[in-house]
């Protein structure tokens, strides 16, 4: 699975938008974007996948760039809630071997 | 009840003792994970499987044995614990190769 490179940290203001990136230069192009959050020491929770066109769904948008070599995860009106780990993965959807491997992620604190 | 049921969710333990993790689900899905989670850290694949009988070696499954002897039970075993093994562990299942994980709540692992 390519590997990804998330920033450690980010702040947003509550009900601001909370855009999340994640580089993943070396993706295939078999490889989807996987979105996964962590709140508190809870267990990881899907957030949305994509493999080249955008994706919205209730939680969340994923912006991938034509290329696919980066991505955003949008949080359109982030709430206290939303204060998490989030976790960028690409793997490939067949074969045996298509683990999720989680990264450091980004730690994203909403503020009042 | 939570889908995916992990037990116990705290636990205590001396150098040296065996210590099981269990981990069931009501969801029928085929394929079963585990992950530790060390503080700050993201998670590390233990174990996975993907059918009964099966079972897959992951990234740091050394010092660690599982048991898959029904589809809806995965058990995580410790033969001899030691104290570099205190971590958050997660257990996840999922349907196929495409499905999203759903993550059970985590056992949190003392060894003194």
């Amino acid at each position: 699975d390519a590997k990804t490179t998330q920033p450690p940290s980010m702040d947003c203001a509550e009900g601001r938008a909370a855009n999340l990136p994640c580089n993943h230069s070396t993706i295939s192009g078999n490889e989807y974007v996987y979105w996964y959050r962590q709140i508190h020491s809870q267990g990881p929770q899907y957030i949305i996948h994509g493999l080249k066109n955008n994706e919205t769904n209730e939680m969340a948008s994923l912006i991938i760039t034509e290329d696919r070599k980066s991505s955003t995860l949008i949080l359109p009106h982030a709430t206290l809630r939303d204060t998490a780990v989030y976790y960028c993965i690409v793997r490939v959807v067949s074969g045996a071997g298509n683990m999720l491997t989680f990264g450091g992620g980004t730690r994203l604190m909403v503020k009042p | 009840d939570a889908d995916v049921t992990q037990t116990p969710r705290n636990r205590i333990t001396k150098t040296g003792k065996r210590i099981m993790l269990e981990c069931s689900q009501t969801k029928g899905h085929d394929r079963m994970y585990w992950y530790r989670q060390d503080p700050g850290l993201g998670l590390q694949l233990i174990y996975y499987s993907f059918d009964v009988k099966d079972i897959n070696k992951g990234e740091i499954s050394d010092g660690y044995s599982v048991s898959r002897q029904a589809q809806a039970k995965f058990s995580l075993s410790l033969e001899s614990a030691i104290p570099n093994q205190t971590a958050l562990y997660f257990c996840a299942t999922r349907q196929g190769a495409s499905g999203e994980l759903f993550f059970g709540e985590g056992s949190r692992l003392t060894v003194l």
